[in-house]
């Protein structure tokens, strides 16, 4: 079966510090995943995916993740943080070679920016 | 105009109401599906449609009812429901998954209905 793991209920960064929101993930095959973001009372935006290629994926808003597949992780980084990139960030994953499973997110991660 | 519209954004109910909640996609996808967001638990997974057919039930309480009557639109009827299922309810849309291609694309989540059961 599918999980994803964020270890970290909440992050805190002072603005202008690197920033990195973990995730690691478990699928009996090969993943496709994803980052989500959440601010409060909206619905959740993509920022990014792997699907294959380059282990480093770039994203919105200056976003990036690497795939690292001996650690089964996939961790979202920005490299100098801003106050408006506190919000709630979810991870994804999805089975490639499970034909039909569907995404699973993980419980998701509090980011706060600190000014 | 975001590409996955719901409404109401907002619904207050009382538990013998019946109401409805309405979904709709303007980006050619063929696949939708219904999310519940409670506080301080991770995104449940609740109908999934593909090509207007019903292809995932995840144990959802009857009084849970999901309709889907092109690709495009995606209602979900509400039925004496309890406290316990207000909510956030997330409306979300991707390419769907043709006969032997796994689909790579994310998923487009709407704003989303919140919904508060007295």
């Amino acid at each position: 079966a599918q999980s994803v793991a964020q270890p970290e209920d909440q992050v805190n960064v002072a603005e202008g510090n690197p920033l990195t929101v973990k995730c690691t993930y478990s699928v009996s095959g090969n993943p496709y995943l994803f980052w989500y973001v959440q601010y409060p009372n909206r619905g959740l935006q993509f920022l990014l995916k792997y699907i294959t290629g380059d282990n480093l994926v770039k994203g919105s808003y200056g976003f990036e993740a690497e795939f690292n597949k001996s650690q089964t992780s996939f961790h979202l980084k920005k490299p100098s943080a801003l106050v408006s990139d506190s919000a709630l960030y979810f991870c994804a994953v999805r089975d490639r070679d499970n034909y039909g499973q569907n995404f699973v997110f993980g419980p998701g991660t509090r980011l706060s920016v600190l000014p | 105009e975001t590409g996955v519209t719901q409404t109401p954004r907002h619904l207050v109910m009382g538990m013998t109401n019946k109401k409805s909640l309405k979904c709709e996609q303007h980006l050619g996808h063929n696949a939708m599906y219904w999310y519940k967001q409670s506080a301080k638990k991770p995104l449940e997974l609740m109908f999934v449609y593909n090509f207007k057919e019903q292809t995932e039930n995840n144990s959802v309480p009857s009084r849970f009812s999901p309709e889907c009557p092109n690709s495009s639109h995606l209602f979900l009827h509400l039925h004496t429901l309890q406290p316990e299922d207000s909510a956030l309810y997330l409306c979300a849309s991707s390419q769907a998954e043709a006969s032997g291609r796994l689909n790579t694309g994310e998923l487009f989540f709407g704003e989303g209905s919140r919904l508060t059961v007295l």
